[in-house]
């Protein structure tokens, strides 16, 4: 495809469950971001992958939350033991280089009961 | 700490009218801004990229200035039209790392 795209579009879940959501970014970049984004609020950063490899993981709230990105394309944002306040847009941008534009996916909506 | 604050929070404008939003940030050292137009239930898209030595950029209807000393940047629209209605992000990347720092943004609507 000619952008970023992610999986799946919505995700209900209840309280306590595993998640995972899906990232592809667009062919040849090789930095990937995430986001989360609350309601009415800008996107947050939550870590970052240069190739492989998480260059900055800062932003994961805690360890229930975790990334990978085994061939350095497609990536995997990991949420264990939902909570309700997890409730968010997960957003996934990719750039050619760390200093390139980010363009981003539709986003993730994921809602915790 | 490294913020991005942006105002109006939110507004209303009629069709064909002009606008302009405000972006004011501490972020240190400043690497550039971005402007980015997120509609409802998308991901961002970027409109303008500026650096330190730049002072404005145009995009079709879109001028976004930068004023590196007062660390103040404001997006202005031009004869706005109803596809316009959408959130516009202001967005700064600080230099030597990674991340970008995302203000809350400004949801605009324009209205026929």
């Amino acid at each position: 495809g000619a952008g970023v795209s992610q999986t799946p579009s919505n995700k209900v879940t209840e309280k306590g469950k595993y998640v995972e959501l899906r990232c592809d970014p667009i062919s040849g970049h090789t930095a990937l971001y995430w986001y989360r984004q609350s309601l009415g609020q800008g996107p947050e950063f939550l870590i970052y992958f240069q190739g492989t490899g998480a260059a900055d993981d800062s932003g994961l709230p805690n360890d229930r939350f975790f990334a990978v990105r085994p061939e350095g394309s497609v990536s995997t944002l990991k949420i264990q033991r939902t909570e309700r306040g997890d409730s968010a847009v997960y957003l996934c941008a990719s750039s050619l280089g760390q200093q390139e534009t980010q363009y981003f996916g539709p986003g993730t909506r994921l809602l915790v009961l | 700490k490294n913020q991005v604050e942006q105002s109006p929070q939110s507004l209303i404008i009629l069709e064909g009218k002009n606008c302009t939003l405000q972006c004011n940030y501490t972020v240190s050292p400043f690497s550039n801004l971005r402007w980015y137009k997120q509609d409802t239930g998308r991901g961002p898209v970027s409109l303008t990229i500026m650096t330190f030595s730049e002072n404005t950029k145009s995009n079709g209807r879109y001028t976004a200035t930068l004023d590196a000393d007062t660390k103040q940047s404001s997006l202005h629209i031009t004869a706005s039209q109803l596809s316009d209605s959408a959130s516009y992000i202001c967005v700064v990347k600080a230099g030597g790392y990674n991340k970008l720092i995302f203000g809350a943004g400004t949801r605009l609507a324009v209205h026929p």
